[in-house]
């Protein structure tokens, strides 16, 4: 079965470095969400994408994130100066039609931001 | 976005029948009822999706009663692998933004 895959699995920063999250989302997938969740707190959403443009984003994804599609296979979640509270797990999923039934999620990337 | 309550935990025993309910009254029209499981560190995943009656999957039921303001997962016969957080989404159909409350957390037993 088709799965989504994200690396780094684990990835320690500093404060105020920037990261680069990638995944590889299902192949013919054409829809593509970052989510996040702090430890022991709620899924977030924080942003889709589709069509090389951004759908729509939460007041979380500020000016610090950015999202990429660098080439046909890769997803990017860039944080530009990374802050204690970004702390956590991101995830990525993709999917082959909007709606809430069809998102795949991958493995997900635990950051820790010391 | 319709607001859902379910129970924040509850237990049960290897081979039961596990029913979680998830209230939202304020439902509109053209919303769905989506429910997604998440293991301890791993992503959420799809479980089953409905709008109104009954849907059955290979993996469980989800029973809609007509006036829809509330939606009951039902797991059969569950085993220690079905140990999860299960979330219940209520959103339009055509909107591809998951928002998760806080889900109820299944412990199963052996």
């Amino acid at each position: 079965e088709p799965e989504v895959t994200q690396t780094p699995s684990h990835q320690v920063t500093q404060m105020g470095q920037e990261v680069i999250l990638r995944c590889v989302p299902i192949s013919n997938h054409l829809y593509f969400y970052w989510y996040r969740q702090i430890l022991g707190q709620k899924v977030e959403f924080l942003v889709s994408f589709y069509n090389n443009e951004i759908s729509e984003k939460s007041e979380i994804f500020d000016d610090q994130f950015s999202v990429e599609r660098p080439d046909g296979s890769n997803f990017t979640l860039k944080i530009r100066s990374t802050k204690l509270e970004d702390s956590a797990m991101y995830f990525c999923a993709s999917s082959a039609l909007a709606g809430q039934e069809t998102q795949y999620f991958g493995p997900g990337t635990r950051l820790l931001v010391l | 976005l319709a607001k859902t309550t379910q129970p924040i935990s509850m237990d049960s025993y290897e081979g039961q029948e596990v029913n979680i309910t998830c209230s939202h009254n304020n439902i509109a029209t053209n919303d769905y009822i989506t429910w997604y499981q998440q293991f301890p560190s791993q992503g959420p995943r799809f479980i089953i999706q409905g709008y109104k009656t009954k849907v059955t999957n290979e993996v469980a039921s989800l029973f809609i009663p007509a006036d829809r303001k509330s939606s009951t997962l039902s797991l059969p016969r569950v085993s220690l692998s079905d140990t999860a957080v299960y979330y219940c989404l209520v959103a339009p159909g055509d909107t591809d933004k998951l928002i998760f409350g806080t889900g109820t957390r299944l412990q199963v037993f052996p």
